[in-house]
Formats: C-alpha cells, sequence, structure tokens
C-alpha cells in the first residue's frame, strides 16, 4: 500500500507570496493531520479534517488554512508568507477508528525568504 | 511548564546496551501515549503505542506508562546503531483537546 504524498517537496518563496501544499493520504485513511516542525519549537498541530470538515485546529493565525476533498487528499495554504513560516510541513494520515496512530508523509520543505 | 517534557539529549548508548528514553507530560487527563522515531531528515514514524499503565512490548521495544506520575517511557533492548534517531513521545488528552501534543524529541546514539 502506497504511503502518504506531499507535493512539493521542497518550496522557495518570498515573503509575502503565498503558498499551497498538497497531501495525499494512504488510501483508506480519512482523517488527515498537518504539523509544522522547526528546529526550536518541534512539531506543532495545525489542524486535522476529516469527511472533508476540520475537526481540531491548534494555535496558528488564520493565514494558515486548510481543507479536504471528497477523496481525502488535503491542502493547507498560507497566505502572506513571513521568514517564520520556514519549516517543514508534515501531513500524517489515520484509520477512522485510530485517529492518533498516525503516519507522516515526507514533508514540504518550505523556506521563505 | 510544557505540556510534554523530553530530553533533548543527545543520549549516547553502546551498542547491545539498554536504551532509556523518557517523557513526562502535564495534563493529568491525557489516556493515549505515543512513541515516533524520526531519523535525520526523514518523518517521523509511529514505533509504539500505550494507552494503560503499565508495560507493552513489541519486539525490542518496551512502553512503561506510568499515569499517577504522568510519566512514559521507551526502552529499547540490545540496541543497534539503526536505533540511532530523534525519539519523539506524543500525548493525547481526551478533554476537549482532540490533538496530539508532541514533545521535542530525544536525540539517541548507538556507539558501535
Amino acid at each position: 500500500k502506497a504511503g502518504v504524498t506531499q507535493t512539493p517537496r521542497y518550496l522557495i518563496k518570498t515573503r509575502g507570496q503565498q503558498v499551497t501544499l498538497s497531501c495525499s493520504p494512504i488510501s483508506g485513511h480519512r482523517s488527515v493531520s498537518w504539523y509544522q516542525q522547526t528546529p526550536g519549537q518541534g512539531l506543532q498541530f495545525l489542524f486535522e479534517y476529516f469527511s472533508e470538515t476540520q475537526r481540531n485546529k491548534g494555535n496558528f493565525p488564520g493565514r494558515f488554512s486548510g481543507r479536504q476533498f471528497s477523496n481525502s487528499r488535503s491542502e493547507m495554504n498560507v497566505s502572506t508568507l513571513e521568514l517564520g513560516d520556514s519549516a517543514l510541513y508534515l501531513c500524517a494520515s489515520s484509520l477512522e477508528f485510530r485517529p492518533y496512530e498516525q503516519y507522516f508523509g515526507p514533508g514540504t520543505r518550505l523556506t521563505v525568504t | 511548564q510544557k505540556e510534554v517534557e523530553q530530553n533533548s539529549g543527545p543520549l549516547s548508548v553502546p551498542e547491545g546496551a539498554i536504551a532509556s528514553l523518557n517523557c513526562t507530560y502535564s495534563d493529568r487527563v491525557s489516556q493515549s501515549f505515543f512513541w515516533y522515531r524520526q531519523y535525520s531528515g526523514k518523518s517521523p514514524e509511529l514505533i509504539m503505542s500505550i494507552y494503560s499503565n503499565g508495560d507493552k512490548e513489541d519486539g525490542r521495544f518496551t512502553a512503561q506508562l506510568n499515569k499517577a506520575s504522568q510519566y512514559v517511557s521507551l526502552l529499547i533492548r540490545d540496541s543497534q546503531p539503526s536505533d540511532s534517531a530523534t525519539y519523539l513521545c506524543a500525548v493525547k488528552s481526551d478533554f476537549g483537546n482532540e490533538k496530539l501534543t508532541f514533545g521535542t524529541g530525544t536525540r539517541l546514539t548507538i556507539i558501535p
């Protein structure tokens, strides 16, 4: 079974721009969570989607948003990029009845200059 | 106080010895606990989950949970160089905070 895939793997953007990251979960997984990972803060929860609905949200500003499609694929968007948004963005999927046993994708490395 | 605390290490252990990784958490109502392994440049990988007090064994890995002391640990027996990685502890509260909270991880190095 194919794992979680994320595109693009690397991205360089300029401050003030916006970016969209994509995630395809493992087949059969309907829950998708997004995390930001930085050396200083570790893994920080952004949000979780299940059946196209945002089920939980972390403590990030409204510039960070996401959505999930009917095929469980998910996208996250960051508007008005700041230098501090440079990080590894990880998507994780899980089964409905084991939502916290998560399987991570390879991540998207975002650099904001 | 951080919600989930781990010693950042590095923790160096000789090959073949037992590596002991510790994690404490602040939310008393937490019910679900997980250990993830993250190799350098890779994404986290789930290696253990534990939901009740006591020990849970899976191959060379043993997770230990003590809810009274708000403490969860991971033991790796017969440590191998391939166990060198950062180990992340994750905790989920079951009351109103439906998300995983991760510690910042402990970097483990197995010395051949």
